[in-house]
């Protein structure tokens, strides 16, 4: 079964309106992370935001919130008021914490997002 | 604070050669970690160092190995390259390993002819 899943491979949204980019996961950790990055055209991977399945708050970082749902293994992005340069690939990520504090992180295959004009 | 950096950027090698890359963390952190990108396969974990000591590897043929020096820079060796090794492979830095963030590094686009 895949860890992550970015069952969006591509959308559009308007510039200015809101749009929400999904993923699911899967893991039977108790404490676990999940992320998402942005990756423009240039490859570098930048983090965006970031929610502990024990955060009882949905993470939010500007214009970035997660819609975290732990009960349907949710952990959706939503973008608010978009930007041109949204435009980018988005990958939703799970670090999970074994014995000893180490971690593996699982990316999901991502979702590349248009912004139009 | 200066950014993870990678060397180099870009690298051509041909089948069966060998090539190391290289990965210097942001000040302080002590974690690093590797993964390989491809359009085919995605992003996928190929080892994650700290303390000098490899704590995590993913499911990739011995051919890759890596290691961690004691000011936390990292290196990672391909032998035997094999036309499928032509990939992105990033190298992102945390201050433990079990941090919110990870900082990502520009990438080292490697093509094997």
């Amino acid at each position: 079964a895949q860890k992550i899943t970015q069952t969006q491979p591509g959308m559009f949204v308007q510039e200015k309106e809101a749009v929400t980019l999904d993923c699911t996961y899967d893991t039977s950790d108790q404490s676990y992370g999940l992320f998402w990055y942005k990756q423009p055209s240039s490859g570098e991977m930048i983090f965006l935001i970031y929610q502990g399945s024990y955060d009882e708050q949905n993470a939010t970082e500007g214009r970035y919130s997660l819609n975290f749902q732990k009960a349907r293994k949710s952990a959706n992005l939503v973008i608010s008021a978009s930007q041109l340069g949204d435009s980018a690939m988005y990958f939703c990520a799970m670090r999970e914490l074994g014995s000893g504090g180490y971690q593996k992180v699982t990316f999901g295959t991502g979702t590349k997002l248009q912004v139009i004009p | 604070k200066a950014g993870v950096t990678q060397t180099p950027r870009y690298l051509i090698k041909t089948r069966g050669q060998q090539v190391t890359l290289s990965c210097s963390p942001i000040s302080g952190h002590r974690s690093v970690s590797w993964y390989q990108q491809t359009p085919g396969q995605g992003l996928q974990f190929l080892f994650e160092y700290f303390s000098e000591t490899q704590r995590n590897k993913g499911n990739f043929p011995g051919r890759f190995s890596g290691r961690q020096f004691s000011n936390s820079r990292s290196e990672m060796n391909v032998s035997t390259l094999e036309l499928g090794d032509s990939a992105l492979y990033l190298c992102a830095s945390s201050l433990t390993g079990t941090s919110n963030e990870q900082f990502f590094g520009p990438g080292t686009r490697l093509t094997v002819l």
